[in-house]
């Protein structure tokens, strides 16, 4: 069945810290993203990234890094943590192409203290 | 870019009733429409998706019509029950990959039994 794993579900950091989010897929899919989900904002992309080692700039990129480093694996970097990036991260995944189901992970919540 | 804006943000509907939900979006692009469903704890759950060629989809209760002089798309839930209280979300695809997406802000159902 096809899946996509995030870890932690939830985490807890101080502002300045260094958070890393954890999304894996076993959907042998090419397409990778991650959004960030905020009360009156919806989902909105971060990155994205169509491989291994490869990295796409979604629509709120600033204070992100991210890194695929198989095709399994997406990371998504907060390397100075701040409060406004506590949020409710997802993860996803799909196939090539305009209309390819998409699956989504549980999302992970991130608070920033 | 693309802005989708959605409305209302909350809806409390009497169980057996219907209720709708509108989207209105900016660009008028080809393009496919989603809805989504998002259950507390859980990801997001596709419930239709639509072509712009397209101006109404019935599914399983749902009616999708897409109004593409008004760039609104709408959601229909005939006769609501308790395991349609959920956080809805219309999207809209860009840049011809399926999980690319701009969300509206969400609507939060709640059926009154």
């Amino acid at each position: 069945e096809a899946a996509v794993t995030q870890s932690p579900r939830n985490k807890v950091t101080v502002t300045g810290g260094n958070v890393t989010l954890s999304c894996r897929q076993t959907n042998s899919h090419n397409y990778m993203y991650w959004y960030r989900q905020d009360t009156g904002h919806g989902l909105r992309l971060i990155h994205y990234s169509y491989g291994a080692g490869n990295l796409q700039i979604g629509d709120v990129p600033d204070g992100y890094k991210a890194t695929r480093t198989t095709q399994e694996d997406f990371f998504l970097l907060l390397e100075l943590a701040s409060p406004s990036q506590t949020s409710l991260y997802f993860c996803a995944s799909s196939a090539r192409g305009r209309n390819t189901e998409v699956f989504f992970g549980k999302g992970t919540r991130l608070t920033v203290v | 870019g693309e802005q989708v804006e959605q409305r209302p943000p909350h809806l409390s509907v009497p169980e057996g009733d219907s209720a709708v939900i509108i989207c209105t979006y900016t660009d008028s692009a080809t393009a496919y429409f989603y809805w989504y469903k998002q259950e507390p704890g859980a990801g997001l759950q596709l419930l239709m998706s639509v072509f712009s060629n397209v101006d109404r989809k019935e599914e399983q209760g749902l009616t999708v019509l897409l109004n593409k002089k008004d760039k609104q798309l709408s959601l229909n839930l005939t006769a609501a029950h308790p395991g349609d209280s959920a956080v809805y979300f219309c999207a809209k695809g860009t840049g011809g990959l399926s999980g690319k997406l701009t969300f509206g802000e969400g609507t939060q159902v709640t059926v009154i039994s």
